[in-house]
């Protein structure tokens, strides 16, 4: 079982380089989600998407954009890379109802020097 | 708005001794609460949730935790912890009908042997 596969797990930018990271989910899951995560602070989230076709705004959304390719597939897009980019990202899915349990990747680890 | 904390940075405890790792929330609706616990440089794993029904919920690898509406708390607790459940735990929330899960900062557990 895949579950939720981001990519990649490390990368070094310097400041004002752009970058992707991928994420695909095999769960069938309607909702996807894309947090960070910086010491002290929990997770934040970025952008989510409730369902093929829409997205929407987090609490971070500043510097980011997200792509809903199609169910299994969202990614998240650093236009021009600032030092405080520098975190841990995460996907997640879910079924979509607010009881259900959301399942995350492995993190991507993004240092921007 | 929703929100969590979590007001111990770290929790130390004897391996088989009790763990509990404090919760509270505030929602303006029914609340949908979990646990996940991240060891290092991985991914979160889901541990237990309450949606509804009975109080006390029972989890992953022993763990259990109840739920006090009056208190709006949602401790995590274990009778008799291991060295292997050294990690950082985290707490979250979800309000009915809503697709965003925000979380507490992280609370480290060190279990010594």
């Amino acid at each position: 079982n895949a579950g939720v596969t981001q990519t990649p797990k490390f990368q070094v930018l310097k400041t004002g380089q752009s970058m992707t990271l991928q994420c695909a989910q095999d769960m069938n899951h309607n909702s996807m989600y894309w947090y960070r995560q910086d010491p002290g602070m929990g997770l934040r989230l970025i952008y989510y998407s409730a369902s093929e076709g829409t997205t929407d705004k987090g609490e971070v959304p500043n510097g980011y954009n997200v792509s809903r390719l199609n169910k299994r597939e969202f990614s998240l897009r650093l236009e021009s890379a600032a030092p405080s980019q520098t975190s841990v990202y995460f996907c997640a899915s879910s079924d979509g109802s607010s009881g259900n349990t959301i399942y995350f990747g492995e993190g991507s680890w993004l240092t921007v020097v | 708005a929703q929100s969590v904390a979590q007001p111990e940075d770290q929790v130390n405890v004897a391996e088989g001794n009790p763990l509990t790792v404090k919760c509270t929330y505030s929602v303006s609706g029914n609340p949908y609460l979990f646990w996940y616990v991240q060891y290092p440089n991985r991914g979160l794993q889901f541990l237990l949730k309450y949606i509804t029904g009975d109080n006390l919920v029972k989890g992953s690898y022993g763990f259990e935790a109840e739920f006090n509406k009056s208190q709006t708390s949602f401790h995590l607790k274990k009778p008799s912890a291991l060295v292997s459940d050294s990690a950082l735990y985290f707490c979250a929330v979800r309000e009915w009908e809503d697709y965003k899960l925000s979380f507490g900062a992280g609370t480290t557990v060190t279990v010594r042997a």
